[in-house]
């Protein structure tokens, strides 16, 4: 089975903080890709970070980057400097070697208050 | 960069006609796009795997006859939902994998989505 789980249905970060999403995933595979996707109103999926499997070090993409636990089969979001376009739906999602298909999470609700 | 394109943005149509919703892949060759459905204020679930050339993949619980799916072009992939009733009123997003030997760390690019509503 490919699961994706992320456990906070919202959260609020103040503007110019750094705020951490939560995502766990559960797979038997050991080649495989996680992805963080940023989805504003206008529903547009846009790729805010991926990680490979395989690659220890943690992927950054300039105020994004992402706590990778492998053993621990989980992939946090990190946001600094929070700005108010990042506010939006996160989904945190998986491509696994075989399956070829993105599983995504939940979503957690993004909300920057000025 | 890559380019996706769905078409309609949004649609109404009364309950027990058809709606075809259309993906097209604009600067790149999509051997394979996916169809997603996505209920307000929740996830993005995946309902079909649409090869060029071939039957499309279906996730279970998906109807294969309420939703065709034809992948006949590189750069084109359309979803059919057939009689359509309220409970079909959705979000229907699709992306389509850069054509890169079907490698899984192949761009995945997504169109914008199409609204339907049935009435």
């Amino acid at each position: 089975a490919q699961t994706v789980t992320q456990s906070q249905p919202e959260m609020s970060v103040q503007e110019a903080e750094t705020v951490t999403l939560s995502c766990t995933y559960d797979t038997s595979e050991s080649d495989y890709y996680l992805f963080w996707y940023k989805q504003p109103p206008s529903r547009q999926m846009i790729l805010v970070i991926r990680q490979e499997a395989y690659k220890q070090q943690n992927a950054t993409e300039n105020r994004f980057s992402v706590n990778f636990q492998k053993a621990a089969k989980s992939f946090s979001l990190k946001i600094s400097d929070s700005q108010l376009g990042d506010a939006a739906m996160y989904f945190c999602a998986q491509i696994i070697q075989g399956a070829q298909k993105l599983v995504f999470g939940q979503g957690t609700r993004l909300t920057i208050n000025p | 960069g890559a380019v996706v394109s769905q078409h309609p943005s949004w649609v109404i149509c009364k309950s027990g006609t058809s709606v075809k919703i259309e993906c097209r892949s604009l600067d790149f060759q999509a051997t394979t796009m996916f169809w997603y459905r996505q209920f307000p204020k929740q996830s993005l679930m995946l309902m079909a795997t649409s090869n060029e050339g071939s039957k499309a993949t279906y996730e279970q619980g998906v109807e294969k006859d309420k939703f065709l799916i034809n992948h006949a072009s590189l750069t084109l992939s359309t979803l059919t939902v057939t009689s359509a009733h309220p409970e079909d009123s959705s979000f229907y997003i699709c992306s389509a994998r850069q054509n890169r030997g079907g490698a899984i760390n192949s761009p995945l690019h997504f169109g914008n989505g199409t609204r339907l509503t049935v009435t």
